[in-house]
């Protein structure tokens, strides 16, 4: 079951543009994770975020969550050529595990 | 170095042979997790381990089995029941926590000839 759906499916942007990925989710959640994939590659966690938390930043990344419309953004400013990647959110609702969505694929242009 | 090794990082299997993938952790976790990933797709749990010689299915679990006779260590064996084996396989870990950030291995990319 994939618990949450990253939209768009596949991005492309200049170099230097701002990237903007947005998640949502069916149930209630403790947390909403973040995640990078470089092609071929295990993931990368990049940001969490709790359920009381409204945004969060780190680096040239900026999360928001809202969790009355079930919803979560990752924005990345400034984008390079290295950022080109596919990227993950994942929803936990437990210690348990975490449930993954369908991902985002980046492509950064130069 | 800290860290979760895969091995190998490519594996073949025969149609009808058993192939077992390895996953190893020095992170001092407590949970490890098993995920595969089709090619374009997000990632499906086939098996999680909370704890030492415990483990749980995930929601796809036919055709593949797994043990954790060590905390260090959660091997997945592929068996001639799962029809469609060919993938990535993605292993994970966590200390198991509220948070549940999870650290992962390279992959390793299973195909059947």
């Amino acid at each position: 079951s994939q618990q949450g759906e990253e939209d768009p499916q596949a991005l492309s942007i200049q170099e230097g543009e701002n990237a903007t990925m947005n998640c949502s989710y069916k149930t209630s959640i403790n947390n909403l994770q973040w995640y990078r994939q470089n092609s071929g590659r295990g993931l990368v966690h990049l940001i969490l975020i709790r359920s009381n938390e409204r945004e969060k930043h780190s680096g040239r990344l900026r999360v928001t969550l809202d969790t009355s419309k079930k919803s979560s953004s990752l924005l990345i400013t400034a984008s390079r050529a290295a950022d080109t990647a596919s990227y993950f959110c994942a929803t936990g609702s437990s210690a348990s595990k975490i449930i993954f969505g369908s991902g985002t694929r980046l492509s950064i242009r130069p | 170095d800290g860290g979760i090794t895969q091995s190998p990082k490519y594996l073949f299997r025969k149609e009808g042979q058993n192939v077992t993938l390895s996953c190893e952790q020095n992170l001092n976790h407590d949970a490890m997790y098993w995920y595969r990933q089709d090619p374009g797709q997000g990632l499906r749990l086939i098996y999680y381990s909370q704890i030492v010689n415990d483990f749980q299915k995930g929601d796809i679990a036919e055709g593949y089995s797994v043990s954790r006779e060590k905390k260090e260590s959660f091997p997945l064996t592929v068996t001639s029941a799962q029809k469609n084996p060919t993938a990535f396989y993605l292993c994970a870990s966590s200390n198991g926590r509220e948070t549940n950030e999870q650290f992962f291995g390279p992959g390793t990319r299973l195909t059947v000839l």
